[in-house]
C-alpha cells in the first residue's frame, strides 16, 4: 500500500541528531508535490510536524526541520529528547493514482 | 477543542457491509474537504477516499472504488463511509481526517482516533 519508503527504525542518544528519509518517485515527490511529516505517539492521533516540505506549524520546536530534494524528503530531529520517541510518517500526493500517499512509518528510539 | 470521533467499526463477514461515521466538533466542518485513511495490521497508511466541501465531488482509491461510498451531512457535522462487498484485505483501523489548506499547502489535521474494521468469517 505505502508508496513512500521510510526506514523502519532510527535511534540516537539524547541530544543527538537523527534524520528520517522518505523516498518517493517521479509521480509524487519528484513531480513537485509537497511533503508533510507527522508524529504518532502511542494512543494518540497523528500530529502534524512539517507541512509544505519545510514549514513548521506553531508549537513545533525549531529543532525539528524538513527538507526535500529530487524524489526524496527528510525529517531531522536535533537535540533528541525522550519525548521524541514515537512513530513518524511522511505524506504527499501521487498523480499516477491519483491520490494521497503515505510513508511506511519510522520508529524513533531514544537510547 | 477540535475533534473528530469515528464510530461504526466491528466484525463483519466477507461480502458483508458496514457504515462508518465520523462526528466533528470545534471547527467549521462545512468548510473543509474530509478524508478516510486506513491502516491494515502491520502495514502503512493508505488513503481511501475524500469528499469535497459540498459533497459534490468524491474521490476513491482503486482498491475500494465501486464498493465504498463516502458522504457527508454538513448540518450534522458528520462524515460517513458506506462499505459494501467487504474483503479480508479491508481489515484495518479506519481514520477520518480533515484536509486543511493554507495557500498552496494542504495537510491532514485533525485526525480521529480510528475505528477498527475486521472482515473475517
Amino acid at each position: 500500500h505505502s508508496v513512500l519508503t521510510q526506514p523502519p527504525s532510527v535511534s540516537g542518544a539524547p541530544g543527538q541528531r537523527v534524520t528520517i528519509s522518505c523516498t518517493g518517485s517521479s509521480s509524487n515527490i519528484g513531480a513537485g508535490y509537497d511533503v508533510q511529516w507527522y508524529q504518532k505517539l502511542p494512543g494518540t492521533v497523528p500530529k502534524l510536524l512539517i507541512y509544505g516540505n519545510t514549514n513548521r506549524p506553531s508549537g513545533v520546536p525549531d529543532r525539528i526541520s524538513g527538507s526535500k530534494s529530487g524524489t526524496s524528503a527528510s525529517l531531522a530531529i536535533a537535540g533528541l529528547q525522550a519525548e521524541d520517541e514515537a512513530e513518524y510518517f511522511c505524506q504527499s500526493y501521487d498523480s499516477s493514482l491519483p491520490g494521497y500517499v503515505f510513508g511506511t512509518e519510522t520508529k524513533v528510539t531514544v537510547l | 477543542e477540535v475533534q473528530l470521533v469515528e464510530s461504526g467499526g466491528g466484525l463483519v463477514k466477507p461480502g458483508g457491509s458496514l457504515r462508518l461515521s465520523c462526528a466533528a466538533s470545534g471547527f467549521t466542518f462545512s468548510s473543509y474537504t474530509l478524508t478516510w485513511v486506513r491502516q491494515a495490521p502491520g502495514k502503512g497508511l493508505e488513503w481511501v477516499s475524500s469528499i469535497s466541501v459540498t459533497g459534490s465531488y468524491t474521490y476513491y482509491a482503486d482498491s475500494v472504488k465501486g464498493r465504498f461510498t463516502i458522504s457527508r451531512d454538513n448540518p450534522k457535522n458528520s462524515l460517513y463511509l458506506e462499505m459494501n462487498s467487504l474483503r479480508a484485505e479491508d481489515t484495518a483501523l479506519y481514520y477520518c481526517a480533515n484536509l486543511m489548506a493554507s495557500g498552496p499547502y494542504n495537510w491532514f489535521d485533525p485526525w480521529g482516533q480510528g475505528t477498527l474494521v475486521t472482515v473475517s468469517s
